[in-house]
């Protein structure tokens, strides 16, 4: 089993839709939780950290279920621009620094 | 913000040889860097973790003999690919940390023909 799951996409959207990402994880001593953006094979930029009282940030709001092992992340609104692989993406406790990634689910929005 | 330099950003070398990537941390020093490999609609996997004047640490199934990486000062790592074949084609990325924050280089995209 994979440490950390998403769902495996593609997702083709028109513009202004809402998109809902699902992630779970394996391993209960994950620690901290991220949802990164990748564009066309290049490095991955942070989007937000994942919190368990939930955050957004403008059109974007993530979740995190620790008793569930599931992380979320819903784009309202998207725009061409949020055309890009998101990555689930977690942190081990007491592993120096370890972040575990998920393959990522493709997302294209289309006009 | 913090950068990290990734050096060469694409790479296309003949099957046999070997490939050196560098990163660089331009306005930290990098204790630590971590290298990864992507392949094409896969994710990032952790190959291994250097430490300034120790050595890496491999995870598991990556070869420590192939994949040399050395990280002598605090503001440079590197990757050396030995013997390149085409199955090592990938996308190779390194990220250090600075603070609480992860930073990424731009990647290096080598080629094995």
């Amino acid at each position: 089993r994979k440490e950390v799951e998403q769902d495996p996409g593609p997702f083709n959207v028109p513009e202004g839709a809402t998109v809902a990402f699902n992630c779970t994880y394996s391993n209960s001593a994950s620690q901290s939780f991220f949802w990164y953006r990748q564009d066309c094979r290049k490095e991955p930029k942070l989007l937000m950290s994942v919190y368990s009282s939930g955050n957004e940030d403008g059109r974007f709001t993530a979740q995190l279920n620790r008793a569930s092992q599931y992380i979320s992340l819903l784009i309202r609104d998207s725009k061409l621009s949020d055309s890009a692989t998101y990555l689930c993406v977690v942190n081990l406790y007491n592993q120096g620094g370890k972040l575990i990634f998920g393959q990522g689910t493709e997302l294209s929005v289309k006009p | 913000g913090a950068v990290v330099s990734q050096h060469p950003s694409r790479v296309i070398c003949k099957s046999g040889t070997s490939v050196k990537i560098e990163c660089r941390s331009l306005d930290f020093q990098a204790t630590t860097m971590f290298w990864y490999r992507q392949f094409p609609k896969q994710s990032l996997m952790l190959m291994a973790t250097s430490n300034e004047g120790s050595k890496a640490t491999y995870e598991q199934g990556v070869e420590k003999d192939k994949f040399l990486i050395n990280h002598a000062s605090l503001t440079l790592s590197t990757l050396t690919v030995t013997s390149a074949h085409p199955e090592d084609s990938s996308f190779y990325i390194c990220s250090a940390i600075r603070s609480t924050a992860r930073t990424f280089g731009s990647g290096t995209r080598l080629t094995v023909v």
